[in-house]
């Protein structure tokens, strides 16, 4: 089936940089997409989403990006902070269009 | 948002036997969907639980394995049958976030080890 994926399974950045996270998407016909941040022994938690129509969303310390022609999903995280070290998912609505497809993960670490 | 509770929050279980995770939602909720995470993996969709109707199972997982119970709006169990190893993973329930299609709430998780 059609899914979700990351190109770089890790991150390693200093502390105060900007931290960039991608994903490819397969299915064209997804509209939703969401970034989420599961730390150590927590369950995912959302960090910001997106819709199809739009291309850009800004958050708190967050940026999301959407290129649809190359299907192509980014996280930008300004500043980043130690506390920003976790494991981050993008995900898609699924066909059902209410349950989401997650992509495989890249884990951010954040030295000092 | 919803507060999803979820009990056990860890287990050691044996080959062979079967455990029930619970799920509670603070709310009431149309849809609630249960995952698997894999150690060190992504998060994979077991099955839809819509209360009043049948769970909805993904390809690759029967409802033998893991039946699927939503007696209400604010509960679900998700049963793990004849546990082996490989089923040494998180489970973790999940609900919509408000009206309509959106974001998920996800429970903290049941990380479960198959010896």
């Amino acid at each position: 089936g059609e899914s979700v994926g990351l190109h770089l399974p890790t991150l390693s950045v200093q502390e105060g940089d900007n931290s960039i996270i991608n994903c490819a998407y397969s299915n064209s016909a997804s509209d939703y997409f969401i970034w989420y941040k599961q730390e150590s022994g927590k369950g995912p938690q959302f960090i910001i989403d997106i819709r199809s129509n739009m291309d850009k969303r800004q958050g708190q310390r967050v940026t999301v990006l959407l290129n649809k022609t190359v299907k192509h999903l980014s996280l930008q995280i300004a500043a980043t902070q130690p506390g920003d070290s976790a494991v981050y998912f993008c995900a898609e609505n699924n066909d059902s269009g209410y349950a989401l497809n997650f992509g495989k993960g890249t884990s951010l670490l954040v030295t000092p | 948002s919803a507060v999803i509770s979820q009990k056990p929050s860890r287990d050691i279980c044996q080959r062979g036997t079967s455990l029930t995770i619970q799920c509670q939602v603070d709310s009431q909720v149309t849809m609630m969907f249960w995952y698997r995470q894999q150690p060190g993996q992504s998060l994979t969709l077991i099955a839809t639980a819509n209360q009043g109707s049948e769970a909805t199972y993904e390809s690759g997982f029967v409802i033998d394995k893991f039946p699927i119970s939503r007696p209400n709006l604010t509960f679900s169990t998700l049963t793990v049958s004849n546990m082996s190893p490989e089923d040494s993973s998180i489970y973790l329930c999940s609900v919509v976030g408000g009206a309509g299609r959106g974001e998920l709430f996800f429970g903290e998780g049941s990380r479960l080890t198959v010896l």
